[in-house]
């Protein structure tokens, strides 16, 4: 089973606004990953945040992760066409003794 | 990180017939995995794959039915027999490096598999 849920499933939006998605996990963590997937090719990983942190910047990215709620949140700021893709959160991979359990996934489209 | 490639990049197959996918790493890596991604669906892993042992599957996948081989440190090979139109799907496999951030996996581009 899915360890993590996403909402929203698609989401659209203006080029330049900001796109927020989130993530819902069941079981304790060490860390959650966030991918990126365009068109259904590979998964190219975008950040990943440990438990005993808050909040984590990566150029126009922002995650959030919240370990009473069992929640994380991704944030694209001044999104771009290029940002078209489906994006999955993913726990485990515990240095690399573990595997990757990924969320239902959000796919988000960019309109121009 | 280390740079994945995948064979064939997508094929379309006849049911009952059966094909091997091919993933090979540029750097030596002990841990591989490989996910299945149905159709619309986030990714399912199928099994992991350490150099020097037998594939460990997950539940709901068999070995009859996804063979494994991983010969060496860079490469190994899914093979899914006796397809059928449900096998449709991307194969992808993955890497955790060696070294470094061993908490993320690095993904080869997929293959997507149609059977019809």
């Amino acid at each position: 089973s899915q360890q993590g849920e996403e909402d929203p499933q698609a989401l659209s939006i203006q080029e330049g606004e900001n796109a927020t998605m989130n993530c819902s996990y069941k079981t304790s963590i060490n860390n959650l990953q966030w991918y990126r997937q365009n068109s259904g090719r590979g998964l190219v990983h975008l950040i990943l945040i440990r438990s005993n942190e808050r909040e984590k910047h990566s150029g126009r990215l922002r995650v959030t992760l919240d370990t009473s709620k069992k929640s994380s949140s991704l944030l694209i700021t001044a999104s771009r066409a290029a940002d078209t893709a489906s994006y999955f959160c993913a726990t485990g991979g515990n240095f690399g003794n573990e595997k990757l359990t990924f969320g239902t996934g959000t796919r988000l489209t960019i309109i121009p | 990180s280390a740079v994945i490639s995948q064979k064939p990049s997508r094929d379309i197959c006849q049911r009952g017939t059966s094909l091997t996918i091919q993933c090979q790493v540029d750097s030596q890596v002990t841990m591989m995995f490989w996910y299945r991604q149905q159709p619309g669906q986030s990714l399912t892993l199928i099994a992991t794959a350490n150099q020097g042992s037998e594939a460990t599957y997950e539940s709901g996948f068999v070995i009859d039915k996804f063979p494994i081989s991983r010969p060496n440190l860079t490469f190994s090979t899914l093979t899914v027999s006796n397809m059928s139109p449900e096998d449709s799907s991307i194969y992808l496999c993955s890497v955790t490096p060696d070294r470094g951030l061993r908490d993320t996996q690095y993904f080869g581009p997929g293959t997507r598999l149609t059977v019809l």
